[in-house]
């Protein structure tokens, strides 16, 4: 059974500063992970994708994975009040595979 | 380019009835995807397709769950009888899948059910 853990939170934030979200997964085999966004109500959103070791960067948005360790993360700089979301980790084994989630962190930035 | 659509967007019945949800995935894209989400957990994968075949359905329960792309465009999915557990947001999703690499899923808006 693949699992993804995450701490659900609430996890607050004052605004600008860096947000640090982590997920560690169980299937060694995993070769895709995936960061989405979900707004109360509202469906997931892809923000980043990563599928080798180290970071990867996009505007303020970095992931980073440790295969090893089997551990993703995201970071947010400058942390704004409409990054206020869920942050969903996901991974696959590749390809076309579906999706196994992680519960979600609820993530709240202090204004 | 339109975005995977699903209808309806809400629906409330009681338990022991019938629903059905309805997705039309990004056009061009040969894998649809149904999760479900209960609240306050990460979504669920129910059932994958390829094209019209399945692909993955290890997680769908069979016993009152079903589903069908025919022509692999559109799809629906059933669930008959509906129990009380069953109140959930159903997310439809589509991915492009060519032979070049990873894939990325689109989400559509989701449908929420809720089961008196």
């Amino acid at each position: 059974q693949k699992e993804v853990e995450q701490n659900s939170g609430p996890l607050s934030v004052p605004e600008g500063a860096i947000a640090s979200l982590n997920c560690t997964y169980s299937d060694r085999g995993s070769q895709s992970f995936f960061w989405y966004r979900q707004y109360s109500g509202k469906s997931p959103e892809l923000i980043m994708s990563i599928y080798s070791n180290g970071d990867k960067e996009d505007g303020r948005f970095t992931a980073q994975l440790n295969k090893a360790s089997q551990y993703v993360s995201l970071l947010i700089r400058d942390s704004q009040p409409s990054d206020s979301a869920t942050y969903l980790c996901a991974v696959t084994g590749g390809g076309a595979d579906g999706l196994t989630f992680g519960k979600g962190t609820h993530l709240i930035i202090q204004p | 380019e339109a975005g995977v659509a699903q209808s309806p967007r809400y629906k409330i019945i009681e338990k022991r009835q019938s629903v059905a949800f309805w997705c039309n995935p990004i056009s061009g894209h040969a894998t649809l995807y149904w999760y479900q989400q209960i609240l306050g957990q990460g979504p669920k994968l129910l059932i994958q397709f390829q094209n019209n075949g399945v692909v993955d359905d290890s997680q769908l329960p069979k016993d009152r769950f079903s589903a069908e792309r025919l022509k692999g465009v559109d799809s629906t999915l059933k669930i008959q009888p509906a129990k009380l557990e069953d109140s959930a947001v159903y997310l439809c999703a589509s991915s492009l899948t060519d032979a070049g690499g990873p894939d990325t899923q689109y989400f559509g808006p989701g449908t929420r059910l809720t089961v008196l």
